[in-house]
């Protein structure tokens, strides 16, 4: 079974300046694909960004990118120059590969971008 | 482009009844996965929904029911409600063979039991 963990309830940050949330997983597969998710208040589930295990370049979208460490199990987003409307929940999920299988979530990361 | 629509957004049920959730699919997307987010926790999901029948299921019980119609829309129904089923629902789409695409998900239903 695969598991996803973030070790980060909450976190805070000033305006402009940079964050990194914190993810592990746990599979034995080697075919997955790894994403962050962030949740506004409105709770709409959107994607920052995502990445596919075989990739070994870490992904990037404008501001958000992430440290993909495959052999330590671990998958981090840094956000750099922080906005406002970046507070929001993050949740890091995990999806095998080959399918339209279900995503598995971690717990939560709440994130305040303080200005 | 709608996007994925989900209704109601709020319902307050009492314990023991039955819900019926319902999810439109973005356009062009064939499959419809339903998750539950209780209160501070990450989705958990429920169950999966591909050319009309169910192909994944997860640790729910048979409680938790599920309908695709052909145009690919969705229902979720709860039966017998317990106060712990009080979450908010998701419901995400995709296109299964597509193998790299995304989940888009709606904004969810809140689900309140009395």
């Amino acid at each position: 079974a695969q598991t996803v963990t973030q070790s980060q309830p909450e976190m805070s940050v000033q305006e402009a300046e940079t964050v990194t949330l914190s993810c592990t997983y746990d599979t034995s597969e080697s075919n997955y694909y790894l994403f962050w998710y962030k949740q506004p208040p409105s709770r709409q589930m959107i994607l920052v960004i995502r990445q596919e295990a075989y990739k070994q370049q870490n992904a990037t979208e404008n501001r958000f990118s992430v440290n993909f460490q495959k052999a330590a199990k671990s998958f981090s987003l840094k956000i750099s120059d922080s906005q406002l409307g970046d507070t929001a929940m993050y949740f890091c999920a995990f999806r095998l590969g080959g399918s339209q299988g279900n995503l598995i979530f971690g717990k939560g990361t709440k994130l305040s971008v303080k200005p | 482009d709608a996007g994925v629509t989900q209704s109601p957004t709020h319902l307050i049920k009492t314990r023991g009844q039955q819900v019926t959730l319902r999810c439109s699919p973005k356009s062009g997307h064939d499959t419809v996965s339903w998750y539950q987010q209780a209160l501070g926790q990450g989705p958990q999901f429920i169950f999966q929904y591909y050319e009309e029948e169910e192909r994944q299921r997860g640790n729910f019980p048979d409680r938790f029911s599920g309908h695709q119609f052909p145009n690919y829309s969705s229902e979720l129904n709860v039966n017998a409600l317990l106060l712990g089923d009080s979450a908010l629902y998701l419901c995400a789409s995709s296109f299964r063979r597509g193998m790299n695409t995304e989940a888009f998900f709606g904004q969810g239903t809140r689900l309140t039991v009395v």
